[in-house]
């Protein structure tokens, strides 16, 4: 059964902590994406990759940092430099292309303590 | 400026009336007009693409339509279950990377 999976879907951090957040996917997609969710707003990009070993910043990538070694693997991980990281993580994959839609994955809701 | 706006940003209806979601956008060179559905606490599922003004996608209650500024989602006889966020997206040509960017979204709730 094809899909995305993301890890943990809750996750809690402390002041001044690095954390990575897991994101696989079995469709085969040349395309990967992590996007930030806040309430009231868009979802907004923070880093994608539409091949691997090769990734690019999106609209607010500082403070985070992504790697690419596998197709199927994208992982993002939030670090301390990310002054307000409490939000709603998700990742998307899809065939990559000018015209193609996104699928994305259940989440992972990063709390700061 | 690349923009997408949804109207409106909540809407509460009976179970059986039927309404309308609005998506408004303003970017040069529309590659894909993407609706997605968000439950609480869940990843959007996708659920039309529209590429030209015109066109128009049906799937069980909603139907998706497409002019050269805005684009409508219809729900008709809408149920309880329907109730979610309703997301629209756009893709706009860019550099290496057409850029993807989505609207607030509506926030459906279908009363029984």
């Amino acid at each position: 059964d094809g899909g995305i999976t993301q890890s943990p879907k809750y996750l809690f951090r402390k002041e001044g902590q690095n954390v990575t957040l897991s994101c696989e996917q079995n469709l085969n997609h040349d395309a990967m994406y992590w996007y930030r969710q806040d309430p009231g707003q868009g979802l907004r990009l923070i880093y994608y990759s539409q091949i691997v070993n090769d990734f690019q910043k999106g609209d607010i990538a500082e403070g985070y940092s992504v790697s690419r070694e596998k197709k199927e693997s994208f992982p993002l991980t939030v670090t301390s430099a990310q002054k307000n990281p409490t939000a709603f993580y998700l990742c998307a994959s899809g065939e990559g292309g000018s015209y193609n839609e996104q699928f994305f994955g259940p989440g992972t809701r990063l709390t700061v303590l | 400026e690349d923009q997408v706006t949804q109207s409106p940003e909540a809407l509460r209806l009976q179970e059986g009336e039927s309404s309308s979601l609005n998506c408004s956008y303003t970017v040069s060179g529309l590659r894909g007009l993407f609706w997605y559905r968000q439950d609480p606490g869940k990843g959007p599922e996708f659920l039309f693409t529209l590429y030209s003004a015109g066109e128009e996608k049906e799937k069980e209650r909603l139907k998706a339509t497409l002019t050269k500024k805005e684009s409508f989602l219809h729900i008709t006889a809408p149920k309880p279950e329907d109730s979610a966020t309703y997301l629209c997206a756009v893709r706009a040509s860019g550099t290496s990377y057409d850029k993807v960017i989505f609207g607030p979204g509506t926030s459906l709730s279908v009363i029984p």
